[in-house]
């Protein structure tokens, strides 16, 4: 989930295991959901996006899952990786183009 | 292709002082965006253009922040007199006109002291 404040959601998985990484929206009326991942020291990065219209959506070593019935997204990370430690964030479309942010959940992976 | 490129790194000014923050987005992309990144806030869109005209600004915190795209590769947001509040990260984006998978450069650490 998220939270709002100084200290963002970390969730730590062991290298190898599976992560979920979940995301609570508030606009049922956005179209479009996208997950970012933010490295130390760089901008997000695209990872996965999703249609309201769908409700799962694979890519590689990702797959995005939609419930929109109570607004809820999550990102699962099969087969975590070191380089898979970073910042996660999920936004969602507001009006044209506009995209917003949620606060983010920190991964880290231990080996 | 060099993805969004944004100068520079890491700004650091004093109070009082204009603050230029400069991006190029990526050629092809007409819509491009400034987005702001605190710890308590997150990111935060600031403004966003499509084909060099300002679309949104509803995010521009006040007046002292204004931000330009004079041509399709090249855009500034500026903050006159800076404040230390203002210190973040800046992050400009761009992407196709309708498309939402947009591209971040990798930010202007702003500091004002």
């Amino acid at each position: 989930g998220e939270s709002v404040g100084l200290h963002l959601p970390t969730l730590s998985v062991q290298e190898g295991d599976n992560s979920i990484i979940n995301c609570a929206y508030s606009n049922s009326a956005s179209d479009y959901f996208i997950w970012y991942k933010q490295e130390s020291g760089k901008g997000p990065q695209f990872i996965i996006d999703i249609r309201s219209n769908m409700d799962k959506r694979q890519g590689q070593r990702v797959t995005v899952l939609l419930n929109k019935t109570v607004k809820h997204l999550s990102l699962q990370i099969a087969a975590t990786q070191p380089g898979d430690s970073a910042v996660y964030f999920c936004a969602e479309t507001q009006g044209a183009q506009k995209l917003v942010f949620g606060q983010g959940t920190r991964l880290t992976i231990n080996p | 292709d060099a993805g969004v490129i944004q100068s520079p790194r890491h700004e650091v000014t004093e109070m009082g002082q204009e603050v230029t923050l400069r991006c190029k987005p990526i050629s092809g992309h007409n819509s491009l965006f400034w987005y702001r990144q605190t710890m308590m806030r997150g990111l935060e869109l600031l403004i966003y253009f499509n084909n060099n005209v300002p679309i949104d600004d509803s995010g521009m915190p006040e007046d002292r922040f204004s931000a330009k795209m004079p041509n399709a590769s090249f855009s500034t947001l500026k903050i006159q007199p800076s404040e230390p509040r203002d210190s973040a990260v800046y992050f400009c984006a761009s992407s196709s006109q309708g498309a939402y998978g947009y591209t971040f450069g990798s930010g202007t650490r702003l500091t004002v002291v």
